[in-house]
């Protein structure tokens, strides 16, 4: 079946600075990959999603490209704000499921 | 346009106590997904429901747990008895097909303490 594997930790980082959390996954064929955030008292929301190799999702200044070489969909932002701070997960859809990692949260200090 | 609803979002029980949580899906949605969310780990899926009819219920603990969806819509998932292990919060999510991904939407969870 498909999995997604994220780096251990939480994030802690300083306002303007530069995220990356990486993300690698496993599965037979090409799924769907995506990355979710969780902010603190609320549910889980789509952050943005890529379908197919060399595809970049985008959102809210957010990026990841699906990299079929790496098997790998790291999420980037190039300023944090500290609205940032949040739970992030990393997910792909095969067989009709959606694989999640464990997440890592964010902390962005003013 | 009101998102997916659960309640009760926090409910403390002593273990061998049942327990049943509450999904309100959006509207028109006619796939629902209930998670597992074990502290520091992502959601794992229990089950998915289409319309009335669970599709994929094989991660779901049947000697203990169970679910349902009368006419589609809402839909109720128990445990009966609950142990110290199925602490947890507890995800629906919903979307508006399942035959090719559908963006899910997630509700606010229910925080379950089994003491």
């Amino acid at each position: 079946g498909n999995s997604v594997t994220q780096m251990e930790g939480p994030v802690t980082l300083s306002e303007e600075a530069f995220l990356t959390i990486n993300c690698t996954y496993t599965a037979t064929g090409y799924p769907s990959l995506f990355w979710y955030v969780q902010y603190p008292g609320e549910g889980l929301q789509l952050l943005l999603k890529a379908t197919k190799a060399d595809d970049k999702g985008s959102n809210k200044g957010f990026e990841a490209t699906y990299r079929k070489e790496t098997t790998s969909f790291h999420l980037e932002k190039g300023s944090v704000q500290v609205s940032d701070s949040a739970v992030y997960f990393c997910a792909s859809y095969g067989n009709n499921r959606l694989a999640f990692g464990k997440g890592n949260q964010v902390v962005v200090i003013p | 346009e009101a998102g997916v609803v659960q309640s009760p979002r926090y409910k403390i029980i002593e273990k061998k106590q049942p327990v049943a949580f509450w999904c309100n899906p959006i509207s028109g949605h006619n796939t629902l997904y209930w998670y597992r969310q074990n502290l520091g780990q992502g959601p794992e899926l229990l089950i998915r429901y289409e319309n009335e009819e669970a599709v994929d219920d094989s991660q779901l603990p049947k000697d203990r747990f169970s679910a349902e969806r009368l006419k589609g819509v809402d839909s109720t998932l128990k445990i009966q008895p609950a142990e110290l292990g199925d602490s947890a919060v507890y995800l629906c999510a919903s979307s508006l097909s399942d035959g090719e991904y559908y963006e899910q939407y997630f509700g606010p969870g229910t925080r379950l303490t089994v003491t």
